[in-house]
């Protein structure tokens, strides 16, 4: 079966400090994959997506980058946080070419920016 | 613009029924989602709808009309363990989804 971890689940960070969230999966090949950041009473913002190795694209322009390394791994990153980077990340995949485009979601890492 | 709207907040009460109503705007429509996230946690997928309709799984059905641009998630039976946000997301024409803000659900003894 196929399973997405994301880590860490929570991160408190100065103002100012880079930022690293890492997502992977296990149990498929050629996933879609996706960065989302949800703010509190917002729906989910739509950061990056990458259909294959080192092909990003990115929805939003902000300080954050993301880079896949590897087939199924997603890195979420900064040089130097925000306090508006500040929300709830979700990594997530879907099935390459599935007509429904059905999101599976990491556990989520909560950031906080001080 | 692409827009989805739903109610921010809605009380039920243990044992009712409740309905959850989405009304969105596209570019092109592929279907709508429906999911649930319990405060704290990820999103889990409730339903898919592409087709007119009512598509029903146990206690949850979902119900929609793409003439009208617009679904509804209905809840039977409610538990305690419903308490949660209900997110409603339309795929476009690029098969994007597009997300609402939730609907937080609060189920009363």
């Amino acid at each position: 079966s196929q399973t997405i971890h994301q880590w860490p689940a929570t991160l408190v960070q100065p103002v100012g400090s880079p930022l690293s969230l890492e997502c992977t999966v296990e149990g498929t090949s050629n996933p879609n994959l996706y960065w989302y950041r949800q703010a509190a009473g917002r729906g989910l913002q739509l950061l990056f997506y990458s259909v294959g190795i080192g092909q990003i694209s990115s929805e939003v322009p902000q300080n954050l980058s993301a880079s896949r390394p590897q087939d199924r791994q997603f890195i979420l990153s900064s040089k130097k946080l925000l306090l508006s980077d500040s929300g709830f990340y979700l990594c997530a995949w879907s099935v390459r070419g599935a007509d429904t485009g059905e999101l599976f979601f990491g556990e989520g890492s909560r950031l906080t920016v001080l | 613009g692409q827009n989805i709207d739903q109610p921010t907040e809605m009380t039920a009460t243990e044992g009712a029924i409740v309905q959850i109503n989405c009304t969105y705007q596209t570019s092109g429509f592929n279907g709508l989602f429906w999911y649930q996230q319990h405060a704290g946690e990820a999103p889990t997928f409730l339903s898919y709808n592409v087709l007119d309709g009512l598509e029903e799984k146990g206690r949850f059905s979902s119900f929609l009309s793409r003439s009208k641009g617009y679904s509804y998630l209905l809840l039977k039976e409610l538990q305690m363990k419903d308490s949660a946000s209900y997110l409603c997301a339309a795929l476009d024409s690029n098969y994007q989804l597009i997300w609402g803000a939730g609907t937080k659900l609060i189920i009363k003894p």
